[in-house]
């Protein structure tokens, strides 16, 4: 079955890099997109970016000048790195996959990120 | 970017009610080529990950129960609970997925009384 994890540091200084993984399973990552996704303590939704199948990326604009996705397909990950952190970047960062009309059919479970220092 | 505006913010209900919530987008969510609307509706429940209960505006993801129903097209865009249960409190939020970047509603907040 389709599963993604989340895994990265719990607490990150601010000013520094974040950088998650994204571990999946039960297909391949040269035949669907995998997505991330945030959520402040507290607040809404934010797609944050997407790692197409044929290895194209797109973000959002808001987070571009600091934020990288790339992967590995022989690992079956996908790496978000993001920079410069500051207290509003604390949150729970999702990778998603989609399904049938590109809604996020399949979720991780999260992982919680705490900018702090 | 294309904005989503989603309506109310909170509601409060009681179990058995009728209740329905909105989603509005700055633009289309109509695709021509295929005439599907790109719009999902989640389900958050408190420390949970969001989980799909629409796509498409109006096909439930699977093992939804039908009580949840979605519906419009274009730009406004509609979720109704036929009647509420008490496991239905959580946070709605829809989603469009018909351009990059994708974007949510701020979502709705549905609680019991």
């Amino acid at each position: 079955q389709v599963q993604l994890t989340e895994s990265g540091p719990g607490l990150v200084h601010p000013s520094e890099t974040l950088s998650l993984t994204c571990t999946v399973s039960g297909f391949s990552l040269t035949g669907y997109s995998v997505y991330w996704v945030r959520q402040p303590s507290g607040k809404g939704l934010e797609w944050m970016g997407r790692m197409r199948y044929n290895g194209d990326t797109s973000y959002n604009s808001a987070l571009k000048s600091r934020l990288s996705i790339s992967r590995d397909t022989s690992k079956n990950q996908v790496f978000l790195k993001m920079n410069s952190l500051q207290t509003d970047d604390t949150g729970t960062y999702y990778c998603t996959r989609e399904g049938l009309r590109r809604a996020f059919a399949y979720w991780g479970q999260g992982t919680l990120v705490t900018v702090s220092s | 970017d294309i904005l989503i505006n989603q309506s109310p913010a909170s509601l409060t209900v009681s179990a058995g009610e009728k209740v329905t919530m909105s989603c509005k987008s700055s633009q289309s969510l109509l695709y021509s080529e295929n005439n599907q609307d790109y719009l999902a509706w989640y389900q958050q429940k408190p420390g949970q990950f969001p989980k799909l209960l629409i796509y498409g505006a109006s096909n439930r993801h699977t093992g939804v129960p039908d009580r949840f129903t979605g519906s419009g097209s274009g730009t406004d865009f509609t979720l109704t609970i036929s009647s509420v249960q008490a496991e239905d409190l959580a946070d709605y939020y829809c989603e469009q997925t018909y351009s990059y970047p994708y974007t949510f509603g701020a979502g709705t907040k549905l609680e019991l009384k």
